[in-house]
This record gives structure tokens, sequence and C-alpha cells, in this order.
């Protein structure tokens, strides 16, 4: 069956230094891949999104995340963390039957230390 | 700018109650989606409806129903709550996805309704 695992269900950083989180999907067919961000109370929004363009993709907020096809991952960076940067994220990868469906990981929740 | 909406924030009732959550879309959007979000275990799909009056069941359906009578509207529905009820059950909406197209397969939510049964 398809999977998410995002390594690492809490992450803390200090405001200023590199976000890291990581993502790995399985998927038979070539994937789209999304990341999502959760703020505190609210719905989730989209961060950024890979649908088979450019490996690197840039989203809003000043995060990116790299396809890397070998190692099934896609993992989302940010070169230096805001204390605005604290939420939950969520990886997800499109369901290879139906692309308009898409399974999440367990979710990151990002903490920013100042 | 896409917006989502649902009936409630937060909902308490009562074990074997029938509850009854909405949602409404306003961009027009054939698919809609009802998730289950629970800690450690991300957002679970409950339903999915691709056009008024289709559904199909996603991951957890069991115990839940949904309605869509209109294309802006879709509802939740337990039939008779549970306690392993009690969970923050998302909405979303989306277009159809079209190869190539790099717009589509975004999925826009809700704010959420956290609903405790007791």
């Amino acid at each position: 069956a398809q999977s998410v695992t995002q390594l690492g269900s809490h992450v803390s950083v200090s405001e200023g230094a590199l976000v890291l989180l990581r993502c790995n999907y399985s998927s038979s067919v070539p994937p789209y891949l999304f990341w999502y961000v959760q703020y505190p109370n609210q719905g989730l929004q989209l961060l950024l999104k890979y649908t088979s363009a450019a490996t690197l993709v840039k989203g809003i907020n000043g995060f990116e995340a790299e396809f890397k096809k070998s190692e099934t991952s896609f993992h989302l960076t940010k070169p230096s963390a805001h204390m605005s940067d604290a939420a939950e994220y969520f990886c997800a990868v499109s369901v290879e039957t139906s692309y308009d469906k898409v399974i999440f990981g367990p979710g990151t929740s990002l903490s920013v230390i100042p | 700018d896409v917006k989502v909406t649902q009936s409630s924030r937060y909902l308490v009732k009562r074990t074997g109650e029938k509850v009854f959550l909405e949602c409404v879309q306003d961009m027009d959007h054939e698919n809609m989606f009802w998730y289950r979000q629970d800690p450690g275990l991300g957002l679970r799909l409950i339903y999915f409806s691709y056009d008024v009056k289709m559904k199909e069941k996603g991951d957890i359906p069991e115990g839940y129903s949904v309605s869509r009578e209109k294309k802006e509207r879709f509802s939740l529905i337990l039939e008779s709550a549970s306690t392993n009820q009690t969970s923050m059950y998302l909405c979303a909406s989306s277009f159809p996805g079209l190869a190539g197209d790099l717009s589509s397969y975004e999925q826009y939510f809700g704010p959420g309704t956290r609903l405790t049964v007791t």
C-alpha cells in the first residue's frame, strides 16, 4: 500500500537556523507531491507542490523542497527559521489510481526557539 | 480567494446522537473531501465526492455517510455518534486534476470542526 513517512514527529530549531523536515513516500507511478502547513486552530494551506516539472520546487514563505526519485524523498527546507514558522507540516503524495486524491503523512510539528 | 467554510468550529454531542457537519465552498470545485485528523495519524480520508450526488468511500468510511445535493455543499453525517469519533474534521475542495496543469491538484481546506462525543 502507498505510504508517506515523515521522520520526526516534532522538530525544534533556533530562530535563524536551517529548517529541514523529512518526507519519504512510496509510489509505483510518477507521483505528485505536496507540502501543506497548518497553523494553530486553522485548516491546512498549500506550501508547495511537485507535479513533474522542475525537481527543486519553491513555495511560499521562503520554503523549498527537492524531489529525489532515487531516494523517494521530498524533504522541505528553509534557510533561516522565523518564529512565525512554528506550525504542523504535512507531506502528501498523490494516490496511484486517482491523482485527485492524496495520502497524507503523520505530520511534523515545528517549534522555533527564540 | 477560495473559501471553504465549515458550519461549526467546535461541537459537543452525546453518544448515539445523529451529527451533521456541513461544508460549503465558493469556487465551483467539482471535488470535495472529508478528512479526519488525529495526532500522529495525519489526515485520513473519510469520503470523497467528485460531482453532485457522486461519492466514493475513503480509507475510514465506517460509521459515516455523506450527502452532496448541490455542487457547493458537502455534508458529513455521523448516524450514531460514538466516543471514538471524537476528532478534528476537515473539509477540502479542489478542481479535478488535469495532466500538465500545474494549477490543479491543490486542495483548499476549511478551518476544521473539533467534535467531542461524550
